[in-house]
């Protein structure tokens, strides 16, 4: 079966510091591997996917996530966090041969501290 | 991008009563929906999913005589709630794909917040 583990319930980072999010998963074959976003009481925002091609994918708002099969991971990074950051993200993962569901991690709170 | 909405966002029922969910894809056509619950704290959780003209797909431990889907069109989706029971309480999310990509590539709509009193 397959599964996403976000060992982070919360992260904290000051406002201009570079963030990480850390995801990893469990799938067989290849994965595809997702990042969205959630504000309070609103559904989810896509940021970002990997499906194939560059491990290095950038997506919305300027993050990027890097693909590590080896580790089997795809933490979500961005440079610079900004103050309207703050919000859970979710990691996701489907593998790659017919119709697969979409697994959601448990989420984990980004802080960003003016 | 793609506008997926639901209505309503928030709703209050009394215990035994039944509450519909909708959800529409306002710009593009949905061949396949899903629908999510989302606990406090906890990840989301796939309910069922529906392909445009089929019944639906349900999740194993999901009723699908307490929550019942239609997707009658390729731009509307409904989930139904028989009898609530405060254990239904939760935050209801649908999300819209197209084609062969649906999986991939799904448009998540604001969620609805239902509590069952």
């Amino acid at each position: 079966a397959q599964s996403v583990a976000q060992p982070e319930d919360q992260v904290n980072v000051a406002e201009g510091n570079p963030l990480t999010v850390k995801c990893t998963y469990s799938v067989s074959g290849n994965p595809y591997l997702f990042w969205y976003v959630q504000y309070p009481n609103r559904g989810l925002q896509f940021l970002l996917k990997y499906i194939t091609g560059d491990n290095l994918v950038k997506g919305s708002y300027g993050f990027e996530a890097e693909f590590n099969k080896s580790q089997t991971s795809f933490h979500l990074k961005k440079p610079s966090a900004l103050v309207s950051d703050s919000a859970l993200y979710f990691c996701a993962v489907r593998g790659s041969g017919g119709y697969q569901k979409v697994t959601f991690g448990t989420g984990t709170k980004l802080q960003v501290i003016p | 991008g793609a506008v997926v909405s639901q209505h309503p966002s928030r709703v209050i029922c009394k215990s035994g009563t039944s509450v519909k969910i909708e959800c529409r894809s306002l710009d593009f056509q949905a061949t396949t929906m899903f629908w999510y619950r989302q606990f406090p704290k906890q990840s989301l959780m796939l309910m069922a999913t529906s392909n445009e003209g089929s019944k639906a797909t349900y999740e194993q431990g999901v009723e699908k005589d307490k929550f019942l889907i239609n997707h009658a069109s390729l731009t509307l989706s409904t989930l139904t709630v028989t009898s609530a029971h405060p254990e239904d309480s939760s935050f209801y999310i649908c999300s819209a794909g197209a084609g062969h990509t649906a999986q991939e590539t799904q448009y998540f709509g604001p969620g609805t917040r239902l509590l069952v009193l």
